[in-house]
């Protein structure tokens, strides 16, 4: 079946430097991404999402971009903070409207 | 605004026994998911509501499973009989409504089954 992967499962940076964290996706017909932060003992917590209908998304210290030729999606956080860290999540939505889950990225924010 | 509840917050059973959850969504939210979320791994939808009636249960192990939502606010999930490979944190959300709309979680409830 249809699968969302993460390229590492782990990534460590210091802390004021900027995140990336990958993630492949295998759907072709997924036109809804989001991604999470989930961190120890607590449910996801929403980030940000990104239509297929874009390429780029920025928030507040974080940016998302979609590459739809390759299916790739990667989350940027700027100024990576103490605070950051936890495991990120990617999640893809077709046209049944629920979101299918990758196994996450642990990110730790060294001092 | 108040989140997605559930309760109990941890729960240990030895295989075989039952067990329940309940989720309390976001207040007006329609659409209500249940998800398992095994250790290290991304949540998996098992069910879905839209008001009181269930949109997708496909992924839902019905010889074991159940759930439901009366009256279209509160939700309970039952397994009966646990099995150990039950052990996981069962995550409820809520959203607005279908479609392009986030997904709010509780915090889960921890199934440890012995």
């Amino acid at each position: 079946g249809e699968s969302v992967g993460l390229h590492l499962p782990t990534l460590s940076v210091q802390e004021g430097d900027n995140s990336i964290i990958n993630c492949a996706y295998s759907n072709s017909a997924s036109d809804y991404f989001i991604w999470y932060k989930q961190e120890s003992g607590k449910g996801p917590q929403f980030i940000i999402d990104i239509r297929s209908n874009m390429d780029k998304r920025q928030g507040q210290r974080v940016t998302v971009l979609l590459n739809k030729t390759v299916k790739h999606l990667s989350l940027q956080i700027a100024a990576t903070q103490p605070g950051d860290s936890a495991v990120y999540f990617c999640a893809e939505s077709g046209s049944a409207r629920q979101l299918t889950f990758g196994s996450g990225t642990q990110l730790t924010v060294l001092p | 605004e108040a989140g997605v509840a559930q309760s109990p917050r941890y729960k240990i059973i030895e295989k075989r026994q039952s067990v329940a959850f309940w989720c309390n969504p976001i207040s007006g939210h329609a659409t209500l998911y249940w998800y398992q979320q095994i250790l290290g791994q991304g949540p998996k939808l098992l069910i879905q509501f839209q008001n009181n009636g269930v949109v997708d249960d496909s992924q839902l192990p019905k010889d074991r499973f159940s759930a439901e939502r009366l009256k279209g606010v509160d939700s309970t999930l039952k397994i009966q009989p646990a099995k150990l490979e039950d052990s996981a944190v069962y995550l409820c959300a809520s959203s607005a409504r279908d479609g392009y709309n986030e997904q709010f979680f509780g915090p889960g409830t921890r199934l440890t089954v012995l």
